[in-house]
């Protein structure tokens, strides 16, 4: 089965700085989908952004981009020109091309903007 | 709004008695997942639907839970008996198949408190 952590509970940033969020994940596939999920306060759950297993050029998604390693099964979100609406809580997920194609999430870090 | 509706959005209930949750999915999508959230912690995938037919359950689904999808539209979450260690967030997601890319789009949660 597949595990996705997330080892930083909780992260801080200044407005308009760049934060690093860290995210591993355990697989003996080959083939598979990443992605950042933001879940805000009461709100509902929406993507940031995806990365397919076999594409090694990272995405990129306006502010958002991420450091797929994929030997190192590492997948790094980064967020440059931090906004205040980016406050929320940020959940790495991985999803399998086979069967249920569930996502499989870990347990979450809170960001918190600092104006 | 990502499209996905659920009812109701809070639910205070007694220990022993039974709650029903109904997921409206996006309108196309023919996969319909059920997860559930604890505080603090990432979605845990409970069970999924193929249109009507319900493929996959966790073992999170214990016997006192039962998902219902009839017509292939809306589905209905039913927890019998409830207990305190049910309280969590349950959350419902859909998606269109096949499409490796077709992401999954999720409700805003029913928030469950079992006193």
């Amino acid at each position: 089965a597949q595990t996705v952590t997330q080892s930083q509970p909780e992260m801080s940033v200044q407005e308009a700085e760049t934060v690093t969020l860290s995210c591993t994940y355990d697989t003996s596939e080959s083939d598979y989908y990443l992605f950042w999920y933001k879940q805000p306060p009461s709100r509902q759950m929406i993507l940031v952004i995806r990365q397919e297993a076999y594409k090694q050029q990272n995405a990129t998604e306006n502010r958002f981009s991420v450091n797929f390693q994929k030997a190192a099964k590492s997948f790094s979100l980064k967020i440059s020109d931090s906004q205040l609406g980016d406050a929320a809580m940020y959940f790495c997920a991985y999803r399998s091309i086979q069967g249920a194609q569930k996502l499989v999430f870990g347990q979450g870090t809170r960001l918190t903007i600092n104006p | 709004d990502t499209g996905v509706s659920q009812d109701p959005r809070h639910k205070i209930t007694k220990r022993g008695q039974n709650v029903t949750f109904r997921c409206d999915p996006i309108s196309e999508h023919n996969r319909l997942y059920w997860y559930r959230q604890t505080l603090g912690q990432g979605p845990e995938f409970l069970t999924y639907f193929q249109n009507e037919a319900q493929l996959e359950k966790s073992r999170l689904l214990s016997d006192r839970f039962s998902a219902e999808r009839p017509k292939g539209s809306f589905s209905t979450l039913e927890i019998q008996r409830t207990e305190q260690g049910d309280s969590a967030m349950y959350l419902c997601a859909s998606r269109q198949v096949p499409g490796r890319d077709n992401e999954q789009f999720f409700g805003p949660g029913t928030r469950l408190t079992v006193l």
